[in-house]
């Protein structure tokens, strides 16, 4: 069975650091395409970062340079780094697989909340 | 960038209704759309991809339609289950998702 399970949620002063993680059971996350996606209290959905398979990142503008996207491949496990952290990252952060490679996300995490402020 | 425009942005409708959402992308997308259902402290759940193809396991009272830069979402006959929040997203270029279109009980 497919499963992802975030982690590392909590709360952060701005400006600081945190890192997330999501652990993949039933798929092995380096043969797939992996992103975060991220939903700010009462918004919508906003894509955040993706790892190919084959290792290139990619990030949307509100997070370039200050998150970072990686994997442990020996733990099945997606990570996201995020510094420099504002307000404005407030959000539940969800884990994605893309089973097909530049496809939409056939299975979801459960989502972790980051909450920054002082 | 690709930006996605839903419409509306909420929806009042009765169980038994026939439902529509648009979605518009800023340029053309070819059929590379999903639809996505989202209920309160809940993940999105996949509905429909390449525009019009059903995910398995969804209902068949979902349907897709459209290409280039105009897609639409049809409920043929809303269900109590049906109450969410459904959101669109290209994948033609990264992804990004629609704003959002809540469907509430009238």
């Amino acid at each position: 069975e497919v499963q992802l399970v975030e982690s590392g949620g909590g709360l952060i002063q701005p400006g600081g650091s945190l890192r997330l993680s999501c652990v993949a059971s039933g798929f092995t996350v380096s043969s797939n395409y992996m992103s975060w996606v991220r939903q700010a209290p009462g918004k919508g959905l906003e894509w955040v970062s993706v790892v190919y398979s084959g290792g290139s990142t990619y990030y949307a503008d509100s997070v370039k340079g200050r998150f970072t996207i990686s994997r442990d491949n020996s733990k099945n496990t997606l990570y996201l780094q995020m510094n420099s952290l504002r307000a404005e990252d407030t959000a539940v952060y969800y884990c994605a697989r893309d089973n097909y490679g530049n496809n939409p996300f056939d299975f979801w995490g459960q989502g972790t909340l980051v909450t920054v402020s002082s | 960038d690709i930006q996605m425009t839903q419409s509306p942005s909420t929806l009042s409708a009765s169980v038994g209704d026939r439902v529509t959402i648009t979605c518009r992308a800023s340029q053309s997308i070819s059929s590379w759309l999903a639809w996505y259902q989202q209920k309160p402290g809940k993940a999105p759940k996949l509905l429909i991809y390449k525009a019009s193809s059903l995910e398995s396991g969804v209902p068949s009272r979902f349907s897709g339609s459209g290409s280039g830069t105009e897609f639409t979402l049809t409920i043929s006959s809303l269900q109590p289950d049906d109450f969410a929040t459904y959101y669109c997203q290209q994948y033609n270029s990264l992804w990004t998702f629609g704003q959002g279109t809540k469907v509430e009980i009238k």
